[in-house]
């Protein structure tokens, strides 16, 4: 199986900051690679996929990049909404593995 | 709109089964790829199986392969996911999610979730 691995595992930022989240796969996934944010209590919802392709009704304010291994994901500046967890996901070969998240704390 | 509503959860005994169903609405069910994921309580997300349009085509996570089951009826636009000898570690909220629709892909919706417990 692809192995997915996220850092930070956690994140602690203030309202309009930049932040950046990385996720790296075991083997090359090309662009296969798909982020999501979570909420407690909610189910995930897609934000980026082919790594760096804005979902629908998504802000601009997020972005994906990267290619082959290693993988990131950009909030340009954070709004009090997007504190929550952040998973990458590959959907190259099943199983499509799930990186282990990163939590976005306020600071 | 886009509407998947999972429902058969429930509390079951170590060995026992449990078959979830996903009740599908709002597109057109037989043209997308459908999957299972599952989160256990305070844990990250995890992909259990997925089905290709005509079902002809199945996938599975290792740790389930044998005991699970997913399936789909286009007629009547659900997904479900038959398990059996199920463990303590399966317990978890289990999502319903649909594909994006085109390549690469993401589940671009997805369900509440349901709740299935495995404890004696």
């Amino acid at each position: 199986d692809i192995q997915m691995t996220q850092s930070p595992s956690s994140l602690s930022a203030s309202v309009g900051d930049r932040v950046t989240i990385t996720c790296r796969a075991s083997q090359s996934i090309s662009n296969y690679l798909n982020w999501y944010q979570q909420k407690p209590g909610k189910a995930p919802n897609l934000l980026i996929y082919a790594a760096s392709s804005l979902q629908s009704g998504v802000p601009s304010r997020f972005s994906g990049s990267g290619f082959g291994t290693d993988f990131t994901l950009t909030i340009s500046s954070l709004q009090p909404e997007d504190f929550a967890t952040y998973y990458c996901q590959q959907s190259h070969t099943t199983p499509n593995t799930f990186g282990q998240g990163t939590k976005l704390e306020i600071k | 709109e886009v509407q998947l509503v999972e429902s058969g959860g429930g509390l079951v005994q170590p060995g026992g089964s449990l078959r979830l169903s996903c009740a599908a609405s709002g597109f057109t069910f037989s043209s997308y790829w459908m999957s299972w994921v599952r989160q256990a309580p305070g844990k990250g997300l995890e992909w259990v199986a997925n089905i290709k349009q005509d079902g002809s085509e199945k996938n599975y996570v290792g740790s389930v392969k044998g005991r699970f089951t997913i399936s789909r009826d286009n007629a009547k636009s659900s997904l479900y996911l038959q398990m059996n000898s199920l463990r303590v570690e399966d317990t978890a909220v289990y999502y319903c999610a649909r594909d994006r629709g085109g390549s690469p892909g993401g589940e671009g919706f997805w369900g509440q979730g349901t709740l299935v417990t495995v404890s004696s």
